[in-house]
Formats: C-alpha cells, structure tokens, sequence
C-alpha cells in the first residue's frame, strides 16, 4: 500500500462547476499538507499548504485537512478551462527532515 | 525575483553514459531539493541538500550524486544511466526556516537510450 493515495481521473467536469479532489494517507506523522498544479511537461506549482487539520481558503481554492481520518481535500469553486491540470497532493513530517510524500496525482479537465 | 531555474531542458543520453543537470534556487532559498518524476506518476524524493550539506535521501542507488554550491544553486550528477532513468527532473528550492514549501523548476526531461 502506498503512504499517500489519490484516484489518478480523468476527472471531466463542466466550466463553473465545483470540484473536490482527494488523498488519503496511511502515515500518522505527517504535519504539513499541499497542493500543487502541474501543466502538461512543466514543474509542479505549489498552491496552497496547511499544518496539521482545519481548512485553508485562498480565493477559488478551500483546502481542507481531516487528521483523524487521514483525509485531505482541496476544492476549486467556479472552476474554469485554465484549471485543466494534474493537481498533486504532498505531505511531510517533521521526523523524516520534511521530505515530501506525493500522491500520483489527479488530471482534472474543465469542459467548456 | 528570480524563480528556480534547470538546465538543460532536454537532453539524450545513452545507456551507460553519465549525466549532469542543474539548478538555480530561488533568491533567499538555502534548501535544494531533487525529484525524479516518471510519465503519469508524482515525483519521488531522490535527496535534498541544506547549506551545501547532503539533509536527507531517498530511496535511489549511490550512481545519483549530487552537490550544492555556496550560492546554494545545485547539480545533480547520474552515471551509468540505465534505460528506466528516462524522466523528468524536477528542482526545488524551499525558504529558510521552511523546508516543508517547496517551489518547483520547469524540469528537465532526460530521454536515455
């Protein structure tokens, strides 16, 4: 079993709706939580991050982190064609040197 | 303020051979980081550096080296390159304080034949 799990999609959704996409992990001791967007062959883009649980809100983009659950979220409000993507979760611990643990990532595409 | 920068972009190597790629981390940054990133896949933790210190390695065979300079740009070295090192090559420079932020380079994707 991998330490961070995420569906990889196509998840296909229509411009202007809501999109919620996930990761589950199996490590206790991981702290800080992030999202990143990467484009087709370029470098991952970091978002936003969060320590430990509670929700994080950055204009279209609400994070969300449930420890007790091991269970992190991010959600894109009117979404739109520019936010076609593999969105990225990653997550570290304080006792590993905060090395980053990465999902397989999730390929979102807003249709028009 | 300048971004993470790699060098080359592409580059195709050949079995056997041993490669060299490069990073500039971005301004006020003292943490570097490497990642090997495989078609459809996240990127995996190959090691990270912290004032010109190896800070942390991941699961990959001693052939990966690497090094960091005191301007804290970075190299990261591959030699006896096998066919499965085909991949992209991702930097990342993290704030001091604050290695847990990481800010990504473009990459550079190796093809090796």
């Amino acid at each position: 079993q991998k330490e961070v799990e995420q569906d990889p999609g196509p998840l296909s959704v229509p411009e202007g709706a809501i999109v919620s996409l996930n990761c589950t992990y199996s490590n206790s001791a991981f702290q800080y939580f992030m999202w990143y967007r990467q484009y087709s062959r370029k470098g991952p883009e970091l978002l936003m991050y969060t320590y430990s649980s509670g929700n994080k809100e950055d204009g279209r983009f609400t994070a969300q982190v449930d420890k007790s659950s091991k269970y992190i979220s991010l959600f894109i409000r009117d979404s739109q064609p520019s936010d076609s993507a593999t969105y990225l979760c990653a997550m570290s611990a304080r006792d590993s040197n905060y090395q980053l643990i990465w999902g397989a990532g999730t390929k979102l595409i807003i249709k028009p | 303020e300048t971004g993470v920068t790699q060098s080359p972009t592409h580059l195709i190597k050949t079995r056997g051979q041993q490669v060299t790629l490069r990073c500039s981390s971005q301004s006020g940054h003292n943490t570097v980081s490497w990642y090997q990133q495989a078609l459809g896949q996240g990127p995996q933790f190959i090691f990270q550096y912290y004032r010109e210190e190896e800070n942390g390695r991941g699961n990959f065979p001693p052939r990966f080296s690497g090094l960091q300079f005191p301007n804290y740009s970075s190299e990261l070295n591959v030699n006896a390159l096998e066919l499965d090192d085909s991949a992209l090559y991702l930097c990342a420079s993290s704030p001091a304080g604050g290695p847990f932020e990481q800010y990504f380079g473009p990459g550079t994707r190796l093809t090796v034949t």
